[in-house]
């Protein structure tokens, strides 16, 4: 199994701030046949189910602000918001989706500082 | 609009069975590779189960192989977990979500599709 560790498990932010998150895949998520990194990003707000955010390590699912993003390749990932908003504030998970069964990073907590 | 609504949860002891719906409605389910993933109290996300979309091939995550079965009915737009045997550790919320443009279990794709999930405690 693809065991994904993310960093820090929780930060404090001040609002208008840049927020970052880490994300470790034990091995390669990254498929050379297509180029792509098989790695989501999700938020998860208090009584919500988690909701998309990023594919493909970096492609912004339709809806979700531009302050979102992702990067990194292989097996170090990085999700960004540039500029935290109070509706930021939520557990991130990323998951790596290239083999079964699908695992998912611990979470990071974001909150405001 | 794309929706998918759980039900079926509830308190059971140890030991006992619980069966979780999924009703999808708003896109072509019966083209959809569809999985449960479950979150146990203030814990982080464990994906449990997938079943292509003719419910022909399921996959199963090593801490319910065996006790936990997932199946669909096409015809009425829903999908299913049979959970057998279970424990004071199956305690969770679980949901159902979808996998993006895939029919199949091997083809790997973000899960866009969530629904609001179904809590299952296990408790005598």
């Amino acid at each position: 199994d693809i065991v994904m560790s993310q960093s820090p498990d929780s930060l404090a932010v001040s609002l208008g701030e840049r927020a970052t998150i880490n994300c470790r895949s034990s091995q390669s998520v990254f498929y050379s046949s297509n180029n792509k990194n098989y790695l989501a990003w999700y938020q998860q707000k208090p009584g919500q189910p988690p909701k998309l955010l990023i594919y493909w390590a970096s492609t912004r699912e339709s809806g979700v602000p531009d302050r979102f993003s992702g990067s990194g390749s292989g097996t170090d990932f990085t999700l960004t918001i540039s500029s935290l908003q109070a509706e930021d504030v939520a557990v991130y998970y990323c998951q790596q989706y290239y083999s079964t069964p699908r695992t998912f990073g611990q979470g990071t907590k974001v909150e405001i500082k | 609009q794309v929706q998918l609504v759980e039900s079926g949860g509830g308190v059971v002891q140890p030991g006992r069975s619980l069966t979780l719906s999924c009703a999808a409605s708003g896109f072509t389910f019966s083209s959809s590779a569809m999985h449960w993933v479950r979150q146990a109290p203030g814990k982080g996300l464990e994906w449990v189960a997938v079943i292509s979309s003719d419910g022909s091939n399921q996959n199963y995550a090593d801490s319910v192989k065996g006790r936990f079965t997932i199946s669909r009915d096409n015809s009425k737009n829903t999908f299913y977990l049979e959970m057998n045997s279970l424990r004071a550790e199956d305690t969770a919320m679980f949901y159902c979500a979808r996998t993006r443009d895939c029919s199949n279990t091997n083809c790997y794709r973000e899960f866009d599709v969530w629904g609001q999930g179904t809590m299952v405690t296990v408790s005598s």
